[in-house]
């Protein structure tokens, strides 16, 4: 079975800052990644995947994540943040179609 | 617009009151499923279906039924509700074939049992 592990619940930033959120899986076959972003009193809208291929992916809005098999991350970065991206992020693995496996979630909030 | 159509939004009910969350995607996904998010625990999954007349239990099915009787549709059944089901609700679907692409969620269902 697959598990995912975000490492840090809540996340606090300054507006223009850059930000990590962690997360890491593990897992004995191969995976698809995935980032889902939760904004206050709405579903989750999936943000970024890691299929194949390219390890670094990106999102329209700026976002990107690497894939690392070695370590077996795949950790959410932006280089510079804005209000507008206060949210809870899920990290989430699946070994093929269907089922996905969800982190606890990561509280992002950017301070003016 | 594809998407993923949840109802109620926001449900307050007694214990023991049979209550019926309905979904509905438009875009022929073969795989639905329901969630449940509760603070500090993420997203556990409760059912999924991986085609109709084919349903299967997730995490934490325990307390809910669900049905699938028409592709585009799957609803949740609690047939007799307590207090600690009461949680925020998602449905998503994603199709199946050679890859994953990621879930399409629903905006949700906030249950409220008392």
């Amino acid at each position: 079975a697959q598990s995912v592990t975000q490492l840090d619940s809540q996340v606090p930033v300054f507006e223009e800052a850059p930000v990590e959120l962690r997360c890491n899986y593990s897992s004995s076959v191969s995976v698809y990644l995935f980032w889902y972003v939760q904004y206050p009193n709405q579903g989750l809208q999936l943000l970024l995947k890691y299929l194949s291929g390219s390890t670094l992916v990106k999102s329209i809005n700026g976002f990107e994540a690497e894939f690392n098999k070695s370590q077996t991350s795949f950790h959410l970065r932006k280089p510079s943040v804005h209000i507008s991206d206060t949210a809870e992020y899920f990290c989430a693995v699946s070994v093929g179609a269907g089922k996905s496996t969800f982190g606890d979630g990561t509280t992002l909030t950017v301070k003016p | 617009e594809a998407q993923v159509t949840q109802n109620p939004r926001y449900l307050i009910t007694v214990t023991g009151k049979k209550l019926t969350v309905t979904c509905s995607q438009n875009m022929n996904h073969e795989y639905m499923s329901w969630y449940r998010q509760d603070p500090g625990l993420g997203l556990r999954q409760i059912y999924y279906s991986m085609n109709v007349e084919v349903t299967d239990k997730g995490d934490v099915p325990e307390g809910y039924k669900v049905s699938r009787k028409e592709k585009r549709n799957f609803p949740l059944i609690l047939e007799s509700p307590s207090p600690n089901q009461t949680s925020l609700y998602f449905c998503a679907s994603t199709p199946l074939g050679d890859s994953n692409y990621g879930y399409t969620f629903g905006s949700g269902t906030r249950l409220t049992v008392v």
